[in-house]
């Protein structure tokens, strides 16, 4: 079962920030926060990760708070290619930790 | 840059035929290798993964084996098909960036159903 739990659904209004929250109640600290989003009928793709520190790449922001409790995905203009289910999920990563995903947030971009 | 493949895209299957599906992975050396299976409507669900050539571990038992004959290249088998084996069938990949950092990549997959 996965360790993380997440809303099952957002909306956003295209052009707007996302903003996807994740509680990590039982992380450990050897692991780290990884993001995954899937698109109907495709492989899930990776966006960030972070262990303790807030990350930025070029499709995303993760902000972990400092108990590692929580963690927010910001997708800061988010379009309709957005629209996807969105993955958090505590692994210690590679063949050290099984990616165990959840049911994760559908994120529906609206025009 | 990494890529990783996999075929057939998708596959209709009678019960009780055999099955092999392919993974390679270019760009890369020595990574380490997944098979998840997705359940229509339910999460990824590790079947096998592999550190190196011929080194299959197995999560859950199942109808299902694994080989890796070569460094970039996974394949799933099995001898008879089940109607269970349905779903959608990911590779993915990954190697050792940092102190517990393996951040893994998926293939695009392969939908199979058996009827």
């Amino acid at each position: 079962d996965a360790k993380t739990t997440q809303p099952p659904s957002m909306d956003c209004a295209e052009g707007r920030a996302a903003n996807l929250p994740c509680n990590h109640s039982t992380i450990s600290g050897n692991e780290y926060v990884y993001w995954y989003r899937q698109i109907h009928s495709q492989g899930p793709q990776y966006i960030i990760h972070g262990l303790k520190n807030n990350e930025t790449n070029e499709m995303a922001s993760l902000i972990i708070t400092e108990d590692r409790k929580s963690s927010t995905l910001i997708l800061p203009h988010a379009t309709l290619r957005d629209t996807a289910v969105y993955y958090c999920i505590d692994s210690e990563g590679g063949s050290q930790g099984n990616l165990i995903f959840g049911k994760g947030t559908k994120l529906s971009v609206k025009p | 840059s990494q890529t990783i493949h996999q075929w057939p895209a998708t596959l209709v299957q009678p019960v009780g035929s055999p099955l092999s599906l392919e993974c390679t992975v270019e760009g890369t050396s020595n990574p380490n290798l997944y098979w998840y299976r997705q359940a229509a409507g339910r999460g990824l669900q590790l079947l096998f993964y592999s550190v190196g050539i011929g080194q299959i571990s197995s999560e859950v038992p199942q109808n299902l084996s694994a080989s890796r004959p070569q460094d970039r290249q996974f394949i799933l088998s099995s001898k008879k098909l089940l109607l269970s084996d349905s779903g959608f069938y990911l590779c993915a990949w990954s190697e050792l960036a940092g102190a517990n950092q393996e951040t893994q990549y998926f293939g695009p997959g392969t939908r199979l159903l058996v009827l």
